[in-house]
């Protein structure tokens, strides 16, 4: 299968700091890319939808100016989380789809401790 | 509403076979697929099924029934290995994937 990638696996930051997930696709070109957040022992939760070269659409509840999403390739987005607290820590997860194909290949994952 | 119902949790002893069900209501359908996810790590596709029936996929095995709004997946000869959350999601009219909270599978040797 395709191969995505997600950097970094695991972070650790002080509250009101900022912090930049990356998500890319090695071998194939994503024109759609996903944002999820999981809690544990929960479901994923969709967060926000990114298509190349355009605005993301976020889902309800999901703060744009908190939740930067940036999409400007077709091999990479990034989730920018603005001025953490302590309750956006969470196991965040990308995924990235190629045009004209259904399945979604997903990332490593995220695990964002805020302190 | 959209909804995909599926077990909390469910125990099968090594070298067994499980079933693991799964509901779902969704706008529209473009598919149902299962993921495998251990603790801690990104979900792993497992199966996409968008015509009745049963697909073989060496010890997994996944079975739709569109009419019934019915999926299953099958594992058979149980490692522990195994031992993860099984998630289940439905693909909506926006080929939007609507996942199910996931099915705890706990491997006893």
């Amino acid at each position: 299968g395709a191969v995505v990638s997600q950097h970094p696996s695991r972070v650790i930051c002080k509250s009101g700091t900022s912090v930049k997930i990356e998500c890319r696709s090695l071998d194939f070109q994503a024109t759609t890319m996903f944002w999820y957040r999981q809690f544990p022992k929960q479901s994923l939760m969709l967060m926000a939808t990114s298509n190349e070269g355009s605005k993301a659409t976020y889902e309800q509840g999901v703060e744009k100016d908190k939740f930067l999403i940036n999409h400007a390739s077709l091999t990479l987005s990034t989730l920018t989380v603005t001025s953490a607290h302590p309750e956006d820590s969470s196991f965040y997860i990308c995924s990235a789809k190629e045009g004209g194909h259904t399945e979604a290949f997903f990332g490593q994952g995220t695990r964002l401790t805020v302190v | 509403g959209q909804n995909i119902d599926q077990p909390t949790e469910m125990t099968a002893t090594e070298g067994a076979i499980v079933q693991i069900n799964c509901t779902y209501q969704t706008s529209g359908f473009n598919g149902l697929f299962w993921y495998q996810q251990h603790a801690g790590e990104a979900p792993t596709f497992l199966s996409y099924n968008v015509l009745d029936g049963l697909e073989e996929k060496g010890r997994f095995s996944s079975f739709l029934s569109r009419s019934k709004g019915y999926s299953y997946l099958l594992l058979k000869e149980l490692q522990m290995k195994d031992s993860a959350s099984y998630l289940c999601a439905s693909m909506d009219s926006n080929y939007q994937l609507i996942w199910g909270a996931g099915t705890k599978l706990i491997i006893k040797p």
